[in-house]
Order: C-alpha cells, then sequence, then structure tokens
C-alpha cells in the first residue's frame, strides 16, 4: 500500500474553474514536497511545506499542510491547459530527506 | 544553466544483457538518487548516495547497481538479474541529506525489454 495516499487520482476539468487535490499520510511528515511531471518527463518541483499551518503560493498553485502535519491540498485557481500533467506528493519522513512518493493526480485541463 | 542530465532518453535492453544509464549534474549537490517509475505507482528508490564514494540501496536495489566516483556522476546500471526492468527511470539530486533540500530530477531514461 501507498504511505502517501493522493486523491483524486485523475481530474478533468474545464477550462478556468478552480480545483484540489490530496495527499494523505498515516505518519507525521517532516517535509511535504508537492511536483508537476508531465508525461515521460521529469518532475518539476514546486512547493516545500515543512510547518504545520503553512501555506504557500507560486502564481495560480497554493499548497497547504494542515496542522497535524498529515494531509497537504494544492489548489490551483482558474485552471489553464498549461496545468495539465500529473502532480505527485512526496514526503520526507526521517527529517533526512529520506523521501516517498504518492501515486499522483492525472489532472486534465479541457478548453 | 545548471541542471541534470540523464541519457539516453531511450534505451532497449536484450535478454541477458547488462545496461547502464548515465545521469549528471552540474548543481554541486552532494546527494544523487535513482528512482523507477511504473505506471499508477509513485517512484520507487532503487540507489541512493549521500557523498562520492558511498551509496546504499533503497528500497527496490536488487538487479541494479551503482557507482559515484565523481560528485556529478552516478550512473546505474540495470543487470540480467532484473527480470522486469520496463520503467521510466529517474535521476535526482539534493544540496545535501538530512537539510530539508527538495530534490530536483532529470528528464528520465525509458528503459524497455527488446
Amino acid at each position: 500500500s501507498q504511505e502517501l495516499e493522493q486523491s483524486p487520482q485523475s481530474l478533468i476539468v474545464q477550462e478556468g474553474k478552480n480545483l484540489t487535490i490530496n495527499c494523505t499520510s498515516s505518519k507525521t511528515l517532516y517535509g511535504l514536497y508537492w511536483y508537476k511531471q508531465k508525461y515521460g518527463e521529469g518532475l518539476i518541483f514546486l512547493m516545500m511545506l515543512q510547518k504545520g499551518g503553512e501555506e504557500k503560493s507560486h502564481e495560480k498553485i497554493t499548497a497547504k499542510l494542515d496542522e497535524k502535519k498529515q494531509q497537504s491540498s494544492l489548489h490551483i485557481t482558474a485552471s489553464q491547459p498549461s496545468h495539465a500533467g500529473i502532480y505527485l506528493c512526496g514526503a520526507d519522513r526521517y527529517n533526512n530527506n529520506d523521501m516517498r512518493f504518492g501515486a499522483g493526480t492525472r489532472l486534465t485541463v479541457k478548453p | 544553466d545548471g541542471g541534470i542530465t540523464q541519457s539516453p532518453k531511450y534505451l532497449f535492453r536484450k535478454e541477458g544483457q547488462n545496461v547502464t544509464l548515465s545521469c549528471e549534474q552540474n548543481l554541486n549537490h552532494d546527494a544523487m538518487y535513482w528512482y523507477r517509475q511504473d505506471p499508477g505507482q509513485g517512484l520507487r528508490l532503487i540507489y541512493y548516495s549521500q557523498i562520492v564514494n558511498d551509496f546504499q540501496k533503497g528500497d527496490i536495489a536488487e538487479g541494479y547497481s551503482v557507482s559515484r566516483e565523481k560528485k556529478e556522476s552516478f550512473p546505474l546500471t540495470v543487470t540480467s538479474a532484473q527480470k522486469n526492468p520496463t520503467a521510466f527511470y529517474l535521476c535526482a539530486s539534493s544540496m545535501g541529506w538530512g537539510s530539508n533540500q527538495p530534490q530536483h530530477f532529470g528528464d528520465g531514461t525509458r528503459l524497455s525489454i527488446l
């Protein structure tokens, strides 16, 4: 079983709509990372969250880490076709860069 | 521009053959990693290296080998002992180990069986 559960597995939205992707762990996270991947390519680092309650934004993408540091959400406002891809969360389990990744959420944005 | 270069982009392996995937970084990062990605699954760690001349097994090291003779280079060999090598392989690096620095990734190598 995955240590990090991402939901939904896939998401199709109309351009301009908002959406949220979740990443849940059964264990306390020391660091939570969000990456974006286009099919057949490497991962692009988006954001890193470390403190409970922390929230970061990059352009139209906002990520939060809950107070208990066991769940993170990624929110995209006014989605665009350029947002399409696979979003993966990664977690630093032991505060030593020993990373584990979720299975990813595949996002399709229809123009 | 600094980054991580993986080559080749596509690789085909014959039965009983060893193949080597290249990973080079010019970010001056100490730590380097190899992951395997299969459809519908997250990344799984094969090997990692914290410093030159040192490396450790990850979760799925069987059938793979690595070397770290130079800081910039961390090649992965997929041996004939790896019975299911078809996957997308990603190399990553980070500034340090235990420093909570994000890992940066190359563009990957897709390995298939002939």
